[in-house]
């Protein structure tokens, strides 16, 4: 099956930083999606993004389909950015997610 | 954005007795809902598809013997726990694509803890 690997796995920021969250998988993919869990476990829908760049507040994130990978933009972090963000592929039509390891982030005050 | 509810969101059981966990979609109607698992510190992984009027589709190693999936409304999608026993502590989480939308969205999860 399709593997899906993010780096680093844990990070740890000072408020304000910039930081960059990387998603590489192994095959061509129909839908590419970035995921934020919040300490409760929700998951939070952050980018649908299966090529191109899209930006959202601080938030940005890039996908070279070509390359297989996609990345995640952080700028000036803050506390409520801790948590754990997940990049989730979908293989072919039919909305099956396999997500990735997950790289869990610390923002320090 | 589409809501998507899950009930309980915390259960306590002992080992051995079965444990139902609701998935609705509160604002669309979902043909197919999914089931995922995550172990403390892991990631998520699939367990299963479930689909509107029609058996689930599990993924390899899962047991749908022991895992019972019934998808008897466009809203609503239950898994039951069978005999639970302590390994199947863990954290299930549903999710669904509304229609003509290509992202998918997930409930808040339920935390399963077998005594």
């Amino acid at each position: 099956g399709i593997q899906v690997e993010q780096s680093p796995p844990d990070l740890i920021l000072q408020e304000g930083a910039n930081s960059t969250l990387r998603c590489n998988f192994s095959d061509s993919v129909n839908n590419l999606q970035w995921f934020h869990q919040n300490p409760w476990g929700q998951l939070i829908n952050l980018f649908y993004i299966p090529s191109g760049t899209k930006q959202n507040g601080r938030l940005s994130a890039t996908t070279v389909a070509t390359e297989r990978y996609s990345l995640l933009y952080i700028s000036s972090s803050q506390t409520t950015d801790s948590g754990v963000y997940f990049c989730a592929v979908e293989l072919a039509a039919g909305n099956k997610l396999t997500f990735g390891g997950g790289t869990r982030v610390l923002v320090k005050p | 954005g589409a809501v998507v509810s899950q009930h309980p969101s915390r259960v306590i059981c002992k080992s051995g007795t079965s444990v139902k966990i609701e998935c609705r979609s509160l604002d669309f109607q979902a043909t197919t809902m999914f089931w995922y698992r995550q172990f403390p510190k892991q990631s998520l992984m699939l367990m299963a598809t479930s689909n509107e009027g029609s058996k689930a589709t599990y993924e390899q190693g899962v047991e749908k013997d022991k895992f019972l999936i019934n998808h008897a409304s466009l809203t609503l999608s239950t898994l039951t726990v069978t005999s639970a026993h302590p390994e199947d502590s863990s954290f299930y989480i549903c999710s669904a694509p509304p229609p003509g939308v290509k992202t998918q969205y997930f409930g808040p999860g339920t935390r399963l803890l077998v005594l």
